[in-house]
């Protein structure tokens, strides 16, 4: 079964420092791919970063960057500089083979202090 | 019109009422999604359409039905909804180029808070 394990329920970092924050995941598929998302209070849920199974390079959106390493089953998420609009709840998840179905783990809130 | 989405962003409703969810996409994707996020619960898939057939239906009680008249449009029905049923409704899309290659990113609309009375 695929699971998505997020180990941090809240984070607090400072302006202008760099965050990560933790994702570990399970599954037997060959090709899958993690995804990064943000929900801020309003609800909607955000895209920020994407990393495929096959990609030998960890992917890099902006201040986002995915510190992926396959053999641990892990996908990192890594804010540098820190804004305080980037305080909010992150997602990490995975979608396998065949199918549509994406999982999401418990999320971590980040709180970003000035 | 941007990405994706929904209406209304706020509903209330009473456990007899009979209500709609409607999600638009406008970023010319062929699969469309319903989730369900309650309070201390991670993101619950709900149903998937693909191509407007429905593809995915995660056990879903009968008192909610979906129903997707084109690639662009996906409803939720509601009918005789139970409090516990109160959550964010979101709606998502993705462009499915190769099913089952994992790659394909969902986009999200902002969601419908739903209260049950």
């Amino acid at each position: 079964a695929q699971k998505i394990t997020q180990t941090q329920p809240g984070m607090f970092v400072q302006e202008k420092e760099a965050v990560t924050l933790d994702c570990t995941y399970d599954t037997s598929d060959q090709s899958y791919g993690l995804f990064w998302y943000k929900q801020p209070s309003s609800g909607e849920m955000i895209f920020l970063i994407y990393q495929g199974s096959y990609d030998e390079q960890n992917a890099t959106e902006g201040r986002y960057s995915l510190n992926f390493q396959k053999a641990r089953k892990s996908a990192n998420l890594v804010i540098s500089a820190s804004q305080l609009g980037d305080s909010a709840m992150y997602f990490c998840a995975m979608r396998g083979d065949g199918g549509f179905k994406t999982i999401f783990g418990a999320g971590t809130r980040l709180f970003v202090k000035a | 019109e941007t990405g994706v989405t929904q209406t209304p962003r706020h509903l209330v409703m009473g456990m007899t009422n009979k209500k709609s969810l409607k999600c638009e996409q406008h970023l010319g994707h062929n699969a469309m999604y319903w989730y369900k996020q309650s309070a201390k619960k991670p993101l619950e898939l709900m149903f998937v359409y693909s191509l407007e057939e429905r593809v995915e239906n995660n056990s879903v009680p009968s008192r909610f039905s979906p129903e997707c008249p084109n690639s662009s449009h996906l409803f939720l029905h509601l009918h005789t909804l139970q409090p516990e049923d109160s959550a964010l409704y979101l709606c998502a899309s993705s462009q499915d180029r190769v099913l089952g290659d994992g790659t394909d990113t969902q986009y999200f609309g902002p969601g419908t808070r739903l209260t049950v009375l």
